[in-house]
């Protein structure tokens, strides 16, 4: 195990609300990035948190967004779901946010947007 | 435009095959690494290896080797005499310098090993 963890699970929204995901990262580890993976794709990559600042972020729209505290958790939120957005969502720490940095992956949030 | 390309879609073998997974990727950085993780059907990403673009010597670690040529653009993965634990689906992933920590994922190989 990474020492990645993530909640909810598994969760059921309708089209238009609102949701938030968490994760907590490994120990010792001050990033976190965030990635959305439909069914039978790869993950794609959201944004990243370094030391409670966006540090990137993929071509994602404005109401994905998201959160890291001093502890280096972090929160993603996503407002007015669509369709679309049914996925898998995982998290992913790391010790920096550097290219090439290892990133060790939770076990993911899986969304059902009805 | 996909930087990361699995061609392979899917792979079936029998128990103690050999399986060779392929990868292309593309960038015009110098430095760069490259990843594979591998996804059972529970969901999370498990970390197998890791290279930058420095290194091109070729590995062997426990039943897992790869192969990285740069010439070609490929960081080949292969799986030595094959368990059903090892299916899977499998991923490779571009890392490049000005893109901070972001991984650059391909579609994945789903990997069927039967008894």
């Amino acid at each position: 195990e990474t020492g990645v963890t993530q909640s909810p699970t598994h969760l059921i929204k309708t089209r238009g609300q609102q949701v938030t995901l968490r994760c907590s990262s490994q120990s010792g580890h001050n990033t976190v990035s965030w990635y959305q993976q439909a069914l039978g794709q790869g993950p794609q990559f959201i944004f990243q948190y370094y030391r409670e600042e966006e540090n990137g972020r993929g071509n994602f729209p404005p109401r994905f967004s998201g959160l890291q505290f001093p502890n280096y958790s972090s929160e993603l939120n996503v407002n007015a779901l669509e369709l679309d957005d049914s996925a898998l969502y995982l998290c992913a720490s790391s010790l920096g946010g550097l290219a090439g940095e290892t990133q060790y992956f939770g076990p993911g949030t899986r969304l059902l947007v009805l | 435009a996909q930087k990361v390309t699995q061609a392979q879609t899917e792979i079936s073998v029998v128990e103690k095959e050999d399986v060779t997974l392929d990868c292309v990727y593309e960038t015009r950085d110098t430095t760069y690494y490259l990843f594979w993780y591998k996804q059972p059907p529970s969901g999370e990403l498990v970390f197998l290896i890791r290279r930058n673009s420095f290194d091109e010597q070729n590995e062997i670690s426990g039943r897992y080797s790869w192969n990285f040529q740069k010439s070609t653009s490929s960081f080949n993965f292969t799986i030595t005499a094959s368990q059903v634990v090892d299916s899977a689906v499998y991923f490779c992933a571009l890392s490049e310098t000005d893109s901070w920590g972001k991984l650059q994922f391909g579609a994945g190989t789903q990997v069927v090993v039967t008894p």
